[in-house]
């Protein structure tokens, strides 16, 4: 049963337009939710985070969107660039009884057009 | 550079047999987390020590096992491999125990080859 889920294995996008990461979870006790983005061959890394109290968080080119009654939420880059081709994965905590531990979606390989 | 380092990088091995995996957290990181990548897959958490101490336990298997030590240094054990087990293992640590919302440091993973 997959909780966090990320419909789109990849997505390909020109340089400097718009990115829009797309994540999709199923638990509605879950309050607080990241991205991670992960380049080949090294661990993923800690991109950007919101909570369940915000519908919104920026950091520079990087937004996360949260619609809590949609069960939805995405990342928003603007603009891409070369250096942002990753795997983008998801990940959910909360009540989810896995001991506050952080659900992770399958991934989405992001690949920005020159 | 995330600070976190897993030995070794690739292992090959046959079913049945034994393997350890070896994660050195970031210096003063308390907590490491295990995590399971199989292909196509999100990441599977097995495993969370913090300070020697086992935190919480997700989907690892019987077969798996895995400690902190006291230089928090940590080993994750796999035992009576299958074919099944074949995948990549992340090792991070985060500086207190909240594994739910401390930021997590990723190791570069090791990758298992079961054959």
């Amino acid at each position: 049963d997959q909780q966090v889920k990320q419909n789109s294995p990849s997505l390909s996008v020109q340089e400097g337009r718009i990115s829009i990461l797309n994540c999709d979870y199923t638990n509605s006790m879950f309050d607080y939710f990241l991205w991670y983005k992960k380049y080949p061959a090294e661990g993923p890394t800690f991109l950007i985070s919101i909570s369940s109290i915000k519908d919104k968080n920026e950091d520079g080119r990087f937004t996360v969107f949260l619609n809590k009654s949609a069960k939805h939420l995405s990342l928003h880059i603007v603009p891409s660039q070369p250096g942002d081709s990753a795997v983008y994965f998801c990940a959910a905590s909360g009540e989810s009884g896995s001991n506050y531990q952080l659900i992770w979606g399958a991934g989405t390989k992001l690949i920005i057009k020159p | 550079d995330s600070g976190v380092t897993q030995t070794p990088k690739h292992l090959i091995t046959a079913t049945g047999q034994r393997v350890t995996l070896r994660c050195s957290p970031r210096s003063g990181d308390l907590s490491v987390y295990w995590y399971q990548q199989s292909l196509d897959q999100g990441l599977q958490f097995l495993i969370q020590y913090y300070n020697g101490e086992e935190r919480a336990k997700g989907n690892i298997l019987e077969r798996f096992s895995a400690q902190q030590f006291p230089d928090l240094h940590s080993e994750l054990n796999l035992s009576s491999l299958e074919l099944g087990d074949s995948a990549l293992y992340f090792c991070a640590s985060s500086p207190l125990g909240a594994g739910d919302t401390d930021t997590q440091y990723f190791g570069p993973g090791t990758r298992l080859t079961v054959l």
